[in-house]
C-alpha cells in the first residue's frame, strides 16, 4: 500500500517552454501533497504544500507564478514549470499524506521523482 | 545555522559492519523523526519513524531519538551491499501542515 506515482519519470524540454508533472496516490486518498526539488548531492527542499481544493502554499523564495500547482482531487496533483530555464533543471519529487486512521497524517509517501532537463 | 545538520559522508564500511548515522537539529518543536533511504535517482523510502524520545527497532534497523540533546541516530546491524544508498533524516513539528525538514543525507557504501 501507500503507492505514489509520478509521470513522466524523465523529461527534456527547451528553454522557454512549459512542462507538467503529475503526482498520483494510487491506493489512498491524499489530503495533502507536497512538492520538493532536489539538486545533485543535496537534500530535498520543499517547494510547496497543496491541499485538495485549495490554493498551494509556497515556501519562501519559490515563485508561485513559475511553479503552478493544482490539486484537483484527492489522488492527483500537478506541478507545471512555466517558461522553464536551464537553472530549473532538477529532480522534482512529490509526496502525499493521507487521512489519519488508515495512514498516519505525519507520514509522507514519496513518488519516484521526475528528472527535468532544460536545454 | 541549518535546522537539521547531517554529515554528507560518504561513509564506506565492509559488509557485516554496524553502521551509525546521525543528525542534529536546532528546533525544539520537532516531535516526529523519520529516516528515509534513497537510491540513486529514486524517491525516498520511509525506513523508520519515531515519535518523541526513545528507541525503535525494526529488523536490522534501530532508530534513537534524544530530544534533550537534539540528536537522532539510525543504526544498521549486519550491513549488506544492498544497504548502499543515501540515508536522509527528516523531522516535523506535526500539526496540520505536516511539513518535513530534511537533512542533506549521508551516502553509505557497503563493500562486499
Amino acid at each position: 500500500g501507500a503507492v505514489v506515482s509520478q509521470h513522466p519519470s524523465w523529461v527534456i524540454c527547451k528553454s522557454g517552454t512549459s512542462v507538467k508533472i503529475e503526482c498520483r496516490s494510487l491506493d489512498f486518498q491524499a489530503t495533502t501533497m507536497f512538492w520538493y526539488r532536489q539538486f545533485p548531492k543535496q537534500s530535498l527542499m520543499l517547494m510547496a504544500t497543496s491541499n485538495e481544493g485549495s490554493k498551494a502554499t509556497y515556501e519562501q523564495g519559490v515563485e508561485k507564478d513559475k511553479f503552478l500547482i493544482n490539486h484537483a482531487s484527492l489522488t492527483l496533483s500537478t506541478l507545471t514549470v512555466t517558461s522553464a530555464h536551464p537553472e530549473d533543471s532538477s529532480f522534482y519529487i512529490c509526496s502525499a499524506s493521507g487521512l489519519a486512521g488508515v495512514r498516519k497524517s505525519y507520514e509522507q509517501y514519496f513518488g519516484p521523482g521526475t528528472r527535468l532537463t532544460v536545454t | 545555522q541549518k535546522e537539521v545538520e547531517q554529515d554528507p559522508g560518504p561513509l564506506s564500511v565492509p559488509e557485516g559492519a554496524i553502521v551509525s548515522l546521525n543528525c542534529t537539529y536546532s528546533n525544539s518543536a520537532f516531535q516526529y523523526f523519520m529516516w528515509y533511504r534513497q537510491y540513486s535517482r529514486k524517491g525516498p523510502e520511509l525506513l523508520m519513524y519515531t515519535y518523541s524520545s526513545g528507541n525503535k527497532e525494526d529488523g536490522r534497523f534501530t532508530a534513537q531519538v534524544d530530544k534533550s540533546s537534539k540528536y537522532i541516530s539510525l543504526f544498521i546491524r549486519d550491513s549488506q551491499p544492498s544497504d548502499s544508498a543515501t540515508y536522509l533524516c527528516a523531522m516535523s513539528a506535526g500539526g496540520a501542515t505536516n511539513k518535513l525538514i530534511f537533512g542533506t543525507g549521508t551516502l553509505l557504501a557497503v563493500q562486499p
